[in-house]
């Protein structure tokens, strides 16, 4: 089964605009949520992470909000440019039972339009 | 650094052949893994390492083989190559703390397979 469901599949936002990309988990063991970004052609690279203890972590224009009771979590993009037109994945992984493994959703391509 | 390097970057097999795919990163983490990227499905954990002589199985490991002799490589081995594992292939390594912490993964920039 899916243990991280990603939506939506594909987002097209003018520049200036907000991006919302949202995931859930069902796994309440995940200790770790980080997300990534993939240009065409390149290997993804970590952009912003939490842990859950907090429910909100900011890296200048890049926010995830994170809600423990609710099993989800968000990447937002505060005034989206064309560069940032790429592929996001969420992920979750936990330390339990040694199990050193990422799960990702299945991604977001991301659209802004100049 | 290099960070983390694989070769080839593309290749083209037919059904039934052999090959493998390596991969090597110059800064020292223990922690090494294979992914495969197909439309629509994401990153899928083929397998993974958690140091030298130390490897485990992930999500879809039928059809692979790895093995860990040094910290630096972790090479992907198909036996016998098959259509369905036409796809992207991208190793990453990390550093652990403690005995089961990843922290950020450094992708590679991958490896496109076509088996026809």
């Amino acid at each position: 089964q899916q243990q991280v469901k990603q939506s939506p599949q594909s987002l097209i936002v003018q520049k200036g605009g907000i991006s919302i990309i949202n995931c859930a988990y069902e796994n309440t063991a995940f200790d770790y949520f980080p997300w990534y970004q993939q240009f065409p052609g390149k290997g993804p690279a970590l952009l912003i992470a939490i842990r859950p203890d907090v429910s909100e972590k900011k890296e200048g224009r890049f926010t995830i909000s994170f809600n423990k009771s609710a099993k989800q979590f968000s990447l937002h993009i505060m005034d989206s440019q064309p560069g940032d037109s790429a592929t996001y994945f969420c992920a979750a992984s936990t330390n339990q039972g040694g199990s050193e493994k990422l799960v990702f959703g299945k991604g977001t391509k991301l659209t802004v339009n100049p | 650094n290099a960070g983390v390097t694989q070769t080839p970057k593309f290749q083209v097999l037919k059904t039934g052949q052999s090959m493998t795919l390596q991969c090597a990163q110059d800064m020292n983490h223990e922690y090494m893994s294979w992914y495969r990227q197909d439309p629509g499905m994401g990153l899928r954990l083929i397998h993974y390492s958690v140091g030298a002589g130390i490897t485990d199985q992930g999500e879809v490991p039928n059809g692979y083989n790895v093995s860990r002799s040094t910290t630096e490589d972790f090479p992907l081995r198909l036996l016998s190559a098959a259509p369905s594992q036409t796809s992207v292939y991208f190793c990453a390594s990390s550093a652990l703390a403690g005995t089961s912490v990843i922290y950020e993964q450094y992708f590679g920039p991958g490896t496109r397979l076509t088996v026809t």
